[in-house]
């Protein structure tokens, strides 16, 4: 089946440091991908929409400046959490979908990132 | 605006017997996808079963099958013979249609828990 991997899948780091995440789609061309965010026995919060060379789509509320999202190619998305503070600790996931055309397609998860700011 | 119910925070089941979870939805579209995905304690989300709006049966994966009611806007999951592996939290999730990027909206979940 499809294959999405997200790296790194932990990340522990200071007050102030940029973090970025990367997800890549191993075996198919994402042309949409899509970031999460997930609190602690919470839902999954969509954050932004991204498609392969253009700018992404960020939901309401989300910090655009904080949150940056590149989508280089149609395999690698990436979002930097950009000088992150101690309220940007989540757990963060990546999904991606193939080229349209199957109606039901489901969106392939990333296995996440778990990010703590001290 | 699209929304997704789910109102069983956590619910229990022996080992071996079936369970259902419950999941309505509003929207006012009349093309809509319907999707199930595993969240265990790891955090990965699994993909478990989709049903399309205009399906006229019941989606089935294996012990997982889709009680869709499109009338009472309803799309329950059935998990028969319930193992200890299926002890995580369920997500019901609702494609956005409209645009080319569907979108999911999910619900805040169902913690199931198998005993053994």
């Amino acid at each position: 089946g499809a294959v999405v991997s997200q790296h790194p899948s932990r990340v522990i780091c200071k007050s102030g440091t940029s973090v970025k995440i990367e997800c890549r789609s191993l075996d198919f061309q994402a042309t949409t991908m899509f970031w999460y965010r997930q609190f602690p026995k919470q839902s999954l919060m969509l954050m932004a929409t991204s498609n392969e060379g253009s700018k992404a789509t960020y939901e309401q509320g989300v910090e655009k400046d904080k949150f940056l999202i590149n989508h280089a190619s149609l395999t690698l998305s990436t979002l930097t959490v950009t000088s992150a503070h101690p309220e940007d600790s989540s757990f963060y996931i990546c999904s991606a979908r193939g080229f349209a055309g199957n109606y039901g397609q489901p969106q392939h998860f990333g296995d996440g990132t778990r990010l703590s700011i001290l | 605006a699209q929304k997704i119910t789910q109102t069983q925070p956590g619910m229990f089941v022996q080992e071996k017997e079936a369970v259902t979870l419950d999941c309505t939805y509003d929207t006012s579209d009349q093309s809509y996808g319907l999707f199930w995905y595993k969240q265990p304690s790891s955090g990965e989300m699994i993909f478990l079963i989709y049903q399309g709006s205009y399906d006229e049966q019941n989606a089935t994966e294996g012990r997982y099958s889709l009680n869709f009611q499109k009338a009472r806007k309803s799309a329950n999951l059935v998990i028969s013979a319930s193992q200890l592996g299926d002890s995580a939290m369920y997500f019901c999730a609702m494609r956005e249609i409209g645009g080319s990027n569907y979108k999911l909206t999910f619900g805040k979940g169902t913690l199931l828990t198998v005993n053994p």
